[in-house]
């Protein structure tokens, strides 16, 4: 299994400003995964990582305000650009590990004010 | 469409009763994995179980048991003999064969009170 690692765990943030969250995972992977779970709710995919090329994004979801690097195979950054409250969330980063399933970092717990 | 539906918000039982969470998918692949995961308050998520699409076979680990019947799109999930550390939030999830995105219910909160 992999062992990944998020930071920030948490951090409490004003509106309007950027929080770069980092990823850092302990093997070489080809793919990373960015979740976003607001209050309450189901996480939902962001965007997938690729080293070497531009992130994918779902629906919903754009570079602009979610802009992703993948600079090698075991690190990524995800930032929340000109926050407001409705980014409150949590954000985790996800891998692939055997083939099938998908292993999830222990979150950054963001809160706009 | 994909879909996963956990109808349960949330559920309360005593310490020591047996619990099923319920969850329910909508795919039209014919090769697919689900899965369940659970969240603890402190907000990780914690794989419990994946089953393949083809592989019907119901499987029982230790106070844990799944359920998965194709023909009802239904992969529940039960707890024996519940404790009051599997007060977690608990998450069902689908993923296609050629993918690597999960879709994921909106979870079910489970409380079990000592």
């Amino acid at each position: 299994s992999a062992v990944i690692s998020q930071k920030p765990s948490r951090d409490i943030c004003q509106r309007g400003t950027s929080l770069t969250i980092q990823c850092q995972v302990d093997s070489q992977v080809t793919m990373m995964f960015w979740y976003r779970q607001q209050p309450g709710q189901s996480l939902t995919l962001i965007a997938t990582a690729n080293q070497g090329s531009e992130a994918t994004y779902e629906s919903g979801f754009v570079i602009d305000k979610f802009p992703i690097s993948r600079p090698n195979l075991t690190f990524s950054t995800l930032t929340v650009s000109n926050m407001s409250p409705e980014d409150s969330s949590i954000y985790l980063c996800s891998v692939p590990s055997g083939g099938v399933l998908s292993f999830f970092g222990p979150g950054t717990r963001l809160t706009v004010l | 469409a994909q879909k996963v539906t956990q109808a349960q918000t949330e559920i309360s039982v005593v310490e020591k009763e047996d619990v099923t969470l319920d969850c329910v998918y909508e795919t039209r692949d014919t090769t697919y994995y689900l899965f369940w995961y659970k969240q603890p308050p402190s907000g990780e998520l914690v794989f419990l179980i994946r089953r393949n699409s083809f592989d019907e076979q119901n499987e029982i680990s230790g106070r844990y048991s799944w359920n998965f019947q194709k023909s009802t799109s239904s992969f529940n999930f039960t707890i024996t003999a519940s404790q009051v550390v599997d007060s977690a939030v608990y998450f069902c999830a689908l993923r296609s064969s050629g993918t690597y995105k999960y879709i994921f219910g909106t979870g079910t909160r489970l409380k079990v009170l000592a």
